[in-house]
C-alpha cells in the first residue's frame, strides 16, 4: 500500500529564503504527483501537477521535482513571502482515480 | 465563479443520527470525490465517483454511503455517526479525459464534523 510521508511537519524561515519542502512515496509505480496548499479553514489549492514521465514542473516562484525512482518530490520556494504561510500537501495517485496524501508541510515565513 | 459548494460547513451530532453532507460543482465534472483529514493523518478517500451512477470505495469507505444521481451532486451519507467520524470532510471534484488538465482537483472548503 502506497504512503506517502512529508518531512518536515512544520517549518519556519524568515522571509526571502529560499526553502524546500520535501515529500516521499513508497511505490514508485504513480500516475502522477500533485502538490497542494492548505490555508485554515479552506479548502485545498492544486500548486502543481507533476506527470509520471515528467522531471519537474514549474509556476512562479514554485518549482516541484519529481524523482520515481527514489521515491521523492521536492517542492522548491524562491524568494518566501509571508503569503507563502500555509500547509503543503503532496499527494500521488496510481491511476487517476486514487489519490493518497502525506500530512503535509506547515509553513511559516516570518516577516 | 467554478467551484465546489459543501454544506454544512459546521455540525455538531451524536451517535447515531443520520446527516447528509451535501457537495455540489457547477463546472460539469465527472469526477467526484470525498475524503477526511484527521491530524496527523492527511486526507484519506472515503468514495470517488467517475460520473453519473458510478461510485467506488476509497480507502476509508466503513460508515459512509455516497449517491451520484446528477451529474453536480455527490451526498456523503452516515447513516449512524459514531465518535471515530469526527473530523474535517472534504468534497473535489474534476474533469476526466486525456489532457493534464484533467488531473487537477478543485476543492471544497471543508465541512467540519462532530459526533458526541
Amino acid at each position: 500500500k502506497q504512503e506517502v510521508t512529508q518531512i518536515p511537519a512544520a517549518l519556519s524561515v524568515p522571509e526571502g529564503e529560499n526553502l524546500v519542502l520535501n515529500c516521499s512515496f513508497t511505490d514508485s509505480a504513480i500516475y502522477n504527483l500533485q502538490w497542494f496548499r492548505q490555508d485554515p479553514g479552506k479548502g485545498l489549492t492544486s500548486l502543481l501537477l507533476i506527470q509520471s514521465s515528467q522531471r519537474e514542473q514549474t509556476s512562479g516562484r514554485l518549482n516541484a521535482s519529481l524523482d520515481k525512482s527514489s521515491g521523492r518530490s521536492t517542492l522548491y520556494i524562491a524568494a518566501s513571502q509571508p503569503g507563502d504561510s500555509a500547509t503543503y500537501l503532496c499527494a500521488v495517485s496510481h491511476n487517476n482515480n486514487d489519490m493518497r496524501f502525506g500530512a503535509g508541510t506547515r509553513l511559516t515565513v516570518k516577516p | 465563479e467554478a467551484q465546489v459548494t459543501q454544506n454544512p460547513r459546521y455540525l455538531i451530532t451524536v451517535t447515531g443520527k443520520k446527516l447528509t453532507v451535501t457537495c455540489s460543482q457547477n463546472m460539469n465534472h465527472e469526477y467526484m470525490s470525498w475524503y477526511r483529514q484527521d491530524p496527523g493523518l492527511g486526507l484519506r478517500q472515503i468514495y470517488y465517483s467517475m460520473n453519473v451512477e458510478v461510485t467506488d470505495k476509497g480507502d476509508v469507505p466503513e460508515g459512509y454511503k455516497v449517491s451520484r444521481k446528477e451529474k453536480r451532486n455527490f451526498p456523503l451519507i452516515l447513516e449512524s455517526p459514531s465518535p471515530n467520524q469526527t473530523s474535517l470532510y472534504f468534497c473535489a471534484s474534476r474533469t476526466t479525459g486525456g489532457h493534464s488538465g484533467a488531473n487537477v482537483l478543485t476543492f471544497g472548503a471543508g465541512s467540519r464534523l462532530t459526533v458526541l
